[in-house]
């Protein structure tokens, strides 16, 4: 299963609503990552929080992470029909230089106006 | 500006032929990867690297091979193109594992959407 699994995987709101989504995880982890991807593009990084964080701001976007819980999330807050996304989840469990990112499935977010 | 750029968006090809995809970065980022991504299944990692002429499995490398003989550039080859290998590929790269920090951001390209016929 995968090591990262966003929730919802899909979520509606109106342009001004925030949008939270969470992420939950299995192993201990070193870091873990945020990501948007809009439709038909790359995925873009938005955030890094390392596991000795519980909280970190970037603009309006802020991402929690609880590792007695295995969980985080992001919240982004006043969104806009821009921000209409999938957002994605992931994780560093690694130990070693050949160690690698595991993504979720994604949280498809969208925006109306 | 971290760029990485995939040599086609778009590409069809046809079952059995051997296809290329190309992947260049330019700032210099030891590590470079390839996804591949699919609607319910999400991104999986086909192949990595983190040096020149280095490379590891993902979790999916059966029927493809990577070549990286120069740091800006990693290909992907499908050495018999089949059906079932119709997906969005996607090049990704990034500095290096940095110790208890672990894995850095990676910078993804747009994608190549590949059709096999």
């Amino acid at each position: 299963s995968q090591q990262g699994e966003e929730d919802p995987q899909a979520l509606s709101i109106q342009e001004g609503e925030n949008a939270t989504m969470n992420c939950s995880y299995k192993t201990s982890i070193n870091n873990l990552q945020w990501y948007r991807q809009n439709s038909g593009r790359g995925l873009v990084h938005l955030i890094l929080i390392r596991s000795n964080e519980r909280e970190k701001h970037s603009g309006r976007l802020r991402v929690t992470l609880d590792t007695s819980k295995k969980s985080s999330s992001l919240l982004i807050t006043a969104s806009r029909a821009a921000d209409t996304a999938s957002y994605f989840c992931a994780t560093d469990a690694g130990e070693t230089s050949g160690s690698r990112l595991t993504f979720g499935e994604g949280t498809q977010l969208t925006v109306n106006p | 500006d971290v760029k990485v750029t995939q040599s086609s968006r778009y590409l069809v090809k046809r079952t059995g032929e051997k296809v290329f995809l190309e992947c260049v970065q330019d700032m210099d980022h030891e590590n470079m990867f390839w996804y591949r991504q699919d609607p319910g299944l999400g991104l999986r990692l086909i192949y990595f690297s983190y040096d020149v002429k280095m490379k590891e499995k993902g979790d999916i490398p059966e029927g493809y091979s990577v070549s990286r003989e120069k740091k800006e550039r990693f290909s992907l080859i499908l050495e018999s193109a089949s059906t079932n290998q119709t997906s969005m590929y996607l090049c990704a790269s990034s500095l290096p594992w940095w110790g208890r920090e672990g894995n850095q951001p990676q910078h993804f390209g747009d994608g190549t959407r590949l059709s096999i016929l």
